[in-house]
């Protein structure tokens, strides 16, 4: 049972690169998120689906654009990378059900430096 | 607007003694949860706990406890018997029925040392 995967774990980019961060999930969980975790801030959300062709921003959406074509999969663009985008992104997914009570699920996280 | 305090940066414990992690939520809200995660130094995010605002006893999971004070919108993790294995960073976090469930809202986190 693989749960939330993503790919890569480490990455390092130039200012300016482009690059996606891989999420897959196998739980046909509905809601799928991004979140990015920097030191001394918690995790902040970034973008989040509830279902396919469905996404909207959350906390800190700039510089990032998401898409969803199918259940599984919830890939995280970064257009032209900057310095303030150095940190570690974790994939979570849920379920939507009426009644559950929102736990999420999280990737192993990607460790993203952009120099 | 909703936020999650956590006042505690590192705690520090004994192994087989009991700690209590804080945190505090702002909300408006009648409806929403209360969650807690560890996170071990591997990285991953591992839940542990929730609490519903309308259920009226504490949530316990194995050694742990949610210690949920509504009036005081505080809801401490209490840890028994601690183990090294739980030296980690714990996060409390909260959601609200009216952004969805599963839009968590995270605090800063406590860094746990557990020595032996």
């Amino acid at each position: 049972n693989a749960g939330v995967t993503q790919t890569p774990k480490f990455q390092v980019l130039k200012t300016g690169q482009s690059m996606t961060l891989q999420c897959a999930q196998d739980m046909n969980h509905e809601y799928m998120s991004w979140y990015r975790q920097d030191p001394g801030m918690g995790l902040r959300l970034i973008h989040y689906s509830v279902g396919a062709g469905i996404t909207d921003q959350g906390e800190v959406p700039n510089g990032y654009n998401v898409s969803r074509s199918t259940t599984e999969d919830f890939p995280l663009r970064l257009l032209s990378a900057a310095p303030s985008q150095t940190s570690v992104y974790f994939c979570a997914s849920s379920y939507l059900s009426a009644g559950d009570t929102g736990e999420l699920f999280f990737g192993e996280g990607s460790r993203l430096t952009v120099l | 607007a909703q936020k999650i305090t956590q006042t505690q940066p590192g705690m520090f414990v004994q192994e087989k003694e009991a700690v209590t992690l804080d945190c505090t939520y702002d909300t408006s809200d009648q409806s929403y949860g209360l969650f807690w995660y560890k996170q071990p130094s591997s990285g991953e995010m591992i839940f542990l706990i929730y609490q519903g605002s309308y259920d009226e006893q504490n949530a316990t999971e194995g050694r742990y406890s949610l210690n949920f004070q509504k009036a005081r919108k505080s809801a401490n993790l209490v840890i028994s018997a601690s183990q090294l294995g739980d030296s980690a960073m714990y996060f409390c976090a909260m959601s609200h029925m009216n952004t969805g469930f599963q839009k968590l809202v995270f605090g800063t986190g406590t860094r746990l040392l557990v020595s032996p």
